[in-house]
């Protein structure tokens, strides 16, 4: 089975200073590995993805995170916090099996405090 | 292009009532879903489909039905209403490149 742990509820960081989400999962196959942001009374919005190819990814708003297949883990990272990054993120991750089944984190809520 | 949209944004049911949430994309999507998002729990996944006509159930599918009689609309319906599924509920589409598209949610209380 499929899961994705965010063991962060809540990351503080001040702006200006780099930031870190963590995600871990565990799927059968190769992994395909996504982040989503959510503002509040928003849908979420797609940041970045990994599919295959380089272990770094970039993506959307300056953020990027890298694929650690030992480690099993999708960390989402920022080199300069805003304090507009504030916001709930959720990792998820698929291994395309039939209906393309995703599985989401918990989710993480960033504060970045001016 | 209007993206995912979502109706009702907001509704309250008293228990037992019955009600359908619709879901609409324009960007000629094949793969469809529906989750539930409860705090602490992130998303859980109701219900998808993976074309016109098919649907299939996810993690959490006991008291939902869902139809995807048009390509472009996926209906989640709730026959007999429950405390338990008061929660904010997301329709998303699958676009090529594999990340979903996501309505602005329904926001559903059930007393």
């Amino acid at each position: 089975a499929q899961s994705v742990a965010q063991p962060e509820d809540q990351v503080n960081v001040a702006e200006g200073n780099p930031l870190t989400v963590k995600c871990t999962y565990s799927v059968s196959g190769n992994p395909y590995l996504f982040w989503y942001v959510q503002y509040p009374n928003r849908g979420l919005q797609f940041l970045l993805k990994y599919i295959t190819g380089d272990n770094l990814v970039k993506g959307s708003y300056g953020f990027e995170a890298e694929f650690n297949k030992s480690q099993t883990s999708f960390h989402l990272k920022k080199p300069s916090a805003l304090v507009s990054d504030s916001a709930l993120y959720f990792c998820a991750v698929t291994n395309f099996g039939y209906g393309q089944n995703f599985v989401f984190g918990p989710g993480t809520r960033l504060s970045v405090l001016p | 292009n209007a993206g995912v949209t979502q109706t009702p944004k907001f509704r309250v049911l008293k228990t037992g009532q019955s009600m359908t949430l619709l879901c609409a994309q324009d960007m000629n999507h094949e793969y469809m879903y529906w989750y539930r998002q409860d705090p602490g729990m992130g998303l859980r996944l109701i219900h998808y489909s993976v074309g016109e006509g098919t649907t299939a159930k996810g993690e959490v599918p006991d008291g939902y039905n869902v139809s995807r009689l048009k390509k472009q609309n996926f209906l989640l319906g709730l026959e007999s209403a429950a405390p338990s599924q008061t929660s904010v509920y997301f329709c998303a589409s699958l676009a090529g490149g594999y990340e979903q598209y996501f309505g602005p949610g329904t926001r559903l209380t059930v007393t």
